[in-house]
């Protein structure tokens, strides 16, 4: 019962290399986002897809793209990493059958652009 | 827009003594509230939800939390915190109106078990 599945769990970067953070759910969950943690700031929402083929923008979505390749998959992209996007990347989904069914969340992916 | 708020950054408690996390949140209409945990080194749990008409709301590892309509509050508490319950927790709200289905958490309170 795998759930949510993120790849890489760690990377390293350059600045200005690209990278694709990779995220599946195997429980039919409609609704998948992408969050960053740091310190002092919680957790913040970068992109969310409520549906296989919608995406919508979060609170810090500068400097990120995402695809939501189909209903389990869905991809955060780095064009050119900076420093400042250093930090743990956390996939998660949810059902929407009920609306305050809870997110699921990955494992994260600790990413570090020097 | 939904927001959410936890006022302290962090809580100390001594083992046995009640432990409380706050969280307030401005949404329209009835909110959907949740409060996860993080234990270190560890990805983030779902601990319980706010159920429309439940001012107090009972979750995992004996966790429950109080809901306040009038003070737009969903307050984490546990009546005797154990040095288990050491752990980063984060409040989140979804509005209940919106056509999408955006989910925004909080900064997150740390809660360290005083010796």
């Amino acid at each position: 019962n795998a759930g949510v599945t993120q790849t890489p769990k760690f990377q390293v970067l350059k600045t200005g290399q690209s990278m694709t953070l990779q995220c599946a759910q195997d429980m039919n969950h409609n609704s998948m986002y992408w969050y960053r943690q740091d310190p002092g700031m919680g957790l913040r929402l970068i992109y969310y897809s409520a549906s296989e083929g919608t995406t919508d923008k979060g609170e810090v979505p500068n400097g990120y793209n995402v695809s939501r390749l189909n209903k389990r998959e869905f991809s955060l992209r780095l064009e050119s990493a900076a420093p400042s996007q250093t930090s743990v990347y956390f996939c998660a989904s949810r059902t929407t059958g009920g609306n305050n069914s809870p997110l699921h969340f990955g494992n994260g992916t600790r990413l570090t652009v020097t | 827009a939904q927001s959410v708020a936890q006022p302290e950054d962090q809580v100390n408690v001594a083992e046995g003594n009640p432990l409380t996390v706050k969280c307030t949140y401005s949404v329209s209409g009835n909110p959907y509230l949740f409060w996860y945990v993080q234990y270190p080194n560890r990805g983030l749990q779902f601990l319980l939800k706010y159920i429309t008409g439940d001012n107090l709301v009972k979750g995992s590892y004996g966790f429950e939390a109080e809901f306040n309509k009038s003070q737009t509050s969903f307050h984490l508490k546990k009546p005797s915190a154990l040095v288990s319950d050491s752990a980063l927790y984060f409040c989140a709200v979804r509005d209940p109106r919106g056509r999408d289905d955006k989910i925004i958490f909080g900064k997150g309170t740390r809660h360290h078990f005083l010796t």
